[in-house]
């Protein structure tokens, strides 16, 4: 199974409201990864997690708060967003963290966040 | 940090070879070389990775300089279905933060 799954697929969220994105994989890989993109531009990384623990933390606001509950499941806990929050974020996983050999980052399909 | 730079964007017609290059001057000498495909609304997809000299797999082929301070992907005779962004990434595996650089954005007419 060489697949990372996102869910939701879509969520619309008030500013005031809580949700949560959830990434799952079962591959065994150790790191994984929430990167945001905006429409026309690259990803942008938020936070690396290897081995369960937050390695990266790209200076991102406090509203985003990851979670790593076990080594196959990455969250991304969500409160007073603001509109210019709205983007396509993307989960991702490696056997280990950074570039190098044979660690390419599979990514899961996105979850389209639309903040009102 | 190894920055890249690519071409913003290239035009191509169906069954032609496209050659993307990607300029990373500072590249480190433990870094290797990624590159990645992304359609709309889906997350990159790795295509293929080097170090140096050439690497082929079964969608692409990557040519690296022995000064390795640029690379080309060569996607031989593209169809519509390679119209994408093409992202060139250089990080190793003690590099934890993989930058993506702006991309190139190939699209392929019939």
């Amino acid at each position: 199974d060489t697949e990372v799954t996102q869910t939701p697929k879509h969520l619309v969220m008030g500013m005031t409201n809580k949700k949560s994105l959830k990434c799952e994989q079962h591959m065994g890989h150790r790191a994984m990864y929430w990167y945001k993109q905006k429409a026309k531009k690259p990803p942008e990384l938020m936070f690396v997690y290897s081995y369960e623990k937050l390695s990266i933390n790209e200076s991102v606001p406090s509203r985003f708060s990851p979670e790593c509950p076990n080594s196959s499941l990455l969250n991304l806990h969500l409160h007073a967003l603001q509109p210019e929050d709205s983007a396509l974020y993307l989960c991702a996983s490696s056997q280990f963290s950074g570039g190098g050999a044979h660690n390419e980052q599979f990514f899961g399909p996105g979850t389209r966040l639309t903040v009102l | 940090l190894a920055k890249t730079t690519q071409p913003i964007s290239m035009d191509s017609y169906e069954g032609q070879e496209v050659n993307i290059t990607c300029s990373h001057n500072n590249i480190a000498t433990n870094d290797y070389i990624t590159w990645y495909q992304q359609f709309p609304s889906q997350g990159p997809r790795f295509i293929i990775q080097g170090y140096k000299t050439k690497v082929t797999n079964e969608v692409a082929s990557l040519f690296i300089p022995a000064d390795r301070k640029s690379s080309t992907l060569s996607l031989p005779r593209v169809s519509l279905s390679d119209t994408a962004v093409y992202y060139c990434l250089v990080g190793d595996t003690g590099f934890q933060k993989l930058v993506f650089g702006t991309g190139t954005r190939l699209l392929v007419s019939p």
